[in-house]
């Protein structure tokens, strides 16, 4: 079976600071894909990033960076100087190759204060 | 610009009712899929379908079913809403080894 652990329910910080979401996943699968999502106020889920399993090196995207690692089974997302705008509820999600069902976290309330 | 439409942002519904929620997606794919979103639960899948008129149980099926008779179309039905199906529901679609796309959401109260 296949499992995302996000054991931080809310997090609160000041602008500008860094802040790291945690993701941990479990799967017998050697193929799967994980993915994080944001989901602001409005309630659309909106893609950030997807990560196969044979991909272990780290992403960033100007202020987004993300470090996959297989030996951990952790899949963390860091957020550097962060913004008003990215307070949202952050989702870890897991997929094998075939099924494309995903298997969600529990998400993380992002809020950060002016 | 790719997009996933549900047919209502807010929906209040008497216990007993049967609600239909309705998602459309432009994007031609063949995989769609129905969640439901609670407070330190996440998503959790309850139907999806890999081609018209097909239908797989997700997760959390039980007072729920779906309708796809085109491709474009995915239908959830709450053929007797209960106060427990409260909750937040998103649809999404999912071609080849994309990433799936989310819709707007619905949030569904039943009084």
């Amino acid at each position: 079976a296949q499992k995302v652990t996000q054991a931080q329910t809310e997090i609160s910080v000041v602008e500008k600071e860094d802040v790291t979401l945690d993701c941990v996943y479990e799967t017998r699968d050697t193929t799967y894909y994980l993915f994080w999502y944001k989901q602001p106020p409005s309630g659309e889920l909106v893609f950030l990033i997807r990560r196969n399993s044979f991909d272990e090196q780290n992403e960033i995207s100007g202020r987004y960076s993300w470090n996959f690692q297989k030996s951990t089974s952790s899949f963390n997302f860091t957020i550097t100087a962060s913004q008003v705008v990215d307070s949202a509820v952050y989702f870890c999600a897991l997929t094998n190759q075939g099924a494309q069902k995903l298997v969600f976290g529990q998400g993380t309330r992002l809020t950060i204060n002016p | 610009d790719v997009k996933v439409t549900q047919s209502s942002r807010y929906l209040v519904k008497r216990t007993g009712e049967k609600v239909f929620l309705e998602c459309v997606q432009d994007m031609d794919h063949e995989n769609m899929f129905w969640y439901r979103q609670d407070p330190g639960l996440g998503l959790r899948l309850i139907y999806f379908s890999y081609d018209v008129k097909m239908k797989e149980k997700g997760d959390i099926p039980e007072g729920y079913s779906v309708s796809r008779e085109k491709k474009e179309r995915f239908s959830l039905i709450l053929e007797s809403a209960s106060t427990n199906q409260t909750s937040m529901y998103l649809c999404a679609s999912v071609g080849g080894l994309t990433e799936a796309f989310f819709g707007q959401g619905t949030r569904l109260t039943v009084v």
